[in-house]
């Protein structure tokens, strides 16, 4: 099964307002990568959280992850537009170099 | 840099043909990914090489599907022969370091 389980599958929201999406994964990880896919593209890396951080930021997102509980979210502020797409986690797990995604976040930004 | 190139970009073809999609990674990344997207399943990881040697095969699906990296430049995925539920989007990722993947535009396999 997936490591990496986003909540909740779909969300849709006014521009402006905050996004906050969710995942929860099994097994110990080295670190937890966040990732976008624009309808017909590839993914695109947006942010690392390494499993020793608890939080992160790059520009407006916003990225938790609570090794205790195996979660992390991750934020969006004032969203755009342009922040439509799917967002993803992924995990390594400790002693492995490749990802294991989750089935995705779908965010809608309603203009 | 272009970033990873794929190709084709989209290809259609009949059950039991041979299919042959390429990968070119970004210069200076040691690391290869192939990845198959679909509604149902989702992005699966078939096989990633690490300077050019394949290190996890373990999501090949079957023996229909075979990976090469004769060079750190180039990469090939063949099915061989193809059924309808290969069907899906194809995506090579390249990686500098065991950490963000850079991945292609992918390439839309759809076999009637």
């Amino acid at each position: 099964s997936q490591q990496g389980e986003e909540d909740p599958q779909a969300l849709s929201i006014q521009e402006g307002e905050n996004a906050t999406m969710n995942c929860s994964y099994k097994t110990s990880i080295n670190n937890l990568q966040w990732y976008r896919q624009n309808s017909g593209r590839g993914l695109v890396h947006l942010i690392l959280i390494r499993s020793n951080e608890r939080e992160k930021h790059s520009g407006r997102l916003r990225v938790t992850l609570d090794t205790s509980k195996k979660s992390s979210s991750l934020l969006i502020t004032a969203s755009r537009a342009a922040d439509t797409a799917s967002y993803f986690c992924a995990t390594d797990a400790r002693g492995a170099q490749k990802l294991v995604f989750g089935q995705g976040t779908r965010l809608t930004i309603n203009p | 840099d272009a970033g990873v190139i794929q190709s084709p970009r989209h290809e259609v073809t009949e059950m039991g043909q041979e299919v042959t999609l390429r990968c070119k990674p970004i210069s200076g990344h040691n690391s290869l990914f192939w990845y198959r997207q679909t509604m149902m399943r989702g992005l699966e990881l078939l096989i990633y090489f690490n300077n050019n040697v394949p290190i996890d095969d373990s999501g090949m699906p079957e023996d229909r599907f075979s990976a090469k990296m004769p060079n750190a430049s180039f990469s090939t995925l063949k099915i061989q022969p193809s059924e309808p539920r290969d069907s899906a989007v194809y995506f090579c990722a390249s990686s500098p370091q065991a950490y963000e993947q850079y991945f292609g535009p992918g390439t839309r396999l759809t076999v009637t």
